[in-house]
């Protein structure tokens, strides 16, 4: 059991930029959960995929932002045209099934000057 | 749609000492978890314990415990022998059993453990 492994630790870009985060789940997880997190908050849930399948979206996600996790394994999230507000951690989580204890990476923290 | 609360923002307690952090929450559902979560600064998301809301007997972890309250909606996690290393953000969650699988986290206590 490795963990959960995101890159970048650390991303700072201008506003209207693109970035990509990455999520390397836990080998044997077919559940994958990624979550924003603000300063002085919970996290909230983005969105989440059952092997290759994105299950549920939440309203946080708007069109700029969209997540795939090709053959089941790792997993991107995108978000176009960066703004201001899209500062925050980027949390991915992995579990094994229907509520199973997530397991969370280190986060991708996200800075738009 | 399920909201968790947690009514410190903060607490402190000296080494050694017991200390309980409070959570409360609402569902309508009957089937769910709920857990406790570790995040030191600048540190991963650790889970601390996890509860089933049909079991009746409070999880225990160690030094870790809740106080399960389900008609009250209560879930306090009280940690005994504190100590520095348990110096953290915590956070409430709970998550249903079937169907959402989204975790739904409360805003946080700090806690920090006085040597």
């Amino acid at each position: 059991d490795t963990g959960v492994s995101q890159n970048p630790r650390h991303k700072i870009t201008k506003r209207g930029q693109n970035v990509t985060f990455r999520c390397d789940p836990i080998s044997e997880h077919n559940r994958l959960y990624w979550y924003r997190q603000t300063l002085g908050q919970g996290p909230e849930f983005l969105t989440y995929f059952q092997n290759e399948a994105q299950l549920e979206k939440s309203r946080l996600l708007s069109d700029r932002f969209s997540a795939e996790r090709p053959k089941g394994s790792f997993s991107t999230l995108e978000i176009q045209r960066t703004e201001q507000g899209d500062s925050a951690m980027y949390l991915c989580a992995s579990s094994r099934g229907s509520s199973q204890p997530q397991h969370f990476g280190d986060g991708t923290r996200l800075s738009i000057l | 749609a399920q909201t968790v609360t947690q009514s410190q923002p903060e607490m402190s307690v000296q080494e050694a000492e017991t200390v309980t952090l409070s959570c409360t929450y609402d569902t309508s559902e009957s089937n769910y978890y709920l857990f406790w979560y570790k995040q030191p600064p600048s540190r991963q998301m650790i889970l601390v314990i996890r509860q089933e809301a049909y079991k009746q007997q409070n999880a225990t972890e160690n030094r870790f415990s809740v106080n399960f309250q389900k008609a009250a909606k209560s879930f306090s996690l009280k940690i005994s022998d504190s100590q520095l290393g348990d110096t953290a953000m915590y956070f409430c969650a709970s998550v249903l059993n079937f169907g959402n699988e989204k975790l739904t986290f409360g805003t946080g206590t700090r806690l920090t453990i006085i040597p």
